[in-house]
């Protein structure tokens, strides 16, 4: 079945440690997109990738880093430098841009240590 | 940033009874999606909106998108319990911009 996998579901960090959550995809979407979800305030963007070997930020990217080698893929990296990183990230992809359907995974729990 | 309001945050209702969420946005979008989340689980795309005024139906679920294209509603006629889960709207404009939720619970 198509979709897209995310990894680990629940991930715990130490305090200056970065973490990579892992996003892939087997749709052939061009888009995809990593969203930020805390209680109570829905979904913010992190980042979106409209091709491969290009991303944008989105409104809450301070501390976080992606890369978009292949269509597949594009992870996650939570760094140091992010001061409140207990969330629940969600990735997405679509056809391509913005306004076509978003699909989502199953998400990764992020706790700190 | 642009934010997209959304209320109520919580309802209540008893299995039967009606359910409306309402988006509302300062500015102009270009569309509308609308999401459902289950408890548990991840959001799953319903709908988008596109035109102003458009009206969409599915079964008992109805779409609006103000003519203005500043907000949008979602009514859900006679809930069941499988109506339960938290409705996202998430409105476009350079980005998407998600409203924060109205969770939904029904009483049988």
């Amino acid at each position: 079945d198509g979709g897209i996998t995310q990894s680990p579901k629940y991930l715990f960090r130490k305090e200056g440690q970065n973490v990579t959550l892992s996003c892939e995809q087997n749709l052939n979407h061009d888009a995809m997109y990593w969203y930020r979800q805390d209680p109570g305030q829905g979904l913010r963007l992190i980042y979106y990738s409209q091709i491969v070997n290009d991303f944008q930020k989105g409104d809450i990217a301070e501390g976080y880093s992606v890369s978009r080698e292949k269509k597949e893929s594009f992870p996650l990296t939570v760094t140091s430098a992010q001061k409140n990183p207990t969330a629940f990230y969600l990735c997405a992809s679509s056809i391509y841009r913005f306004n076509q359907p978003q699909h989502f995974g199953d998400g990764t729990r992020l706790s700190i240590l | 940033g642009q934010q997209v309001m959304q209320i109520p945050q919580y309802q209540h209702v008893q299995e039967g009874e009606d359910f409306t969420t309402y988006c509302n946005s300062s500015t102009t979008l270009s569309n509308i999606q609308w999401y459902k989340q289950r408890p548990g689980g991840h959001p799953v795309f319903l709908i988008q909106l596109v035109k102003s005024g458009e009206v969409k139906k599915q079964k008992r679920l109805t779409f609006q998108f103000g003519e203005a294209k500043k907000n949008s509603s979602l009514h859900i006629t006679a809930t069941q319990t499988t109506d339960v889960g938290t409705y996202f709207c998430a409105g476009l404009r350079n980005q998407f911009y998600f409203g924060t939720g109205t969770s939904l619970t029904v009483i049988p």
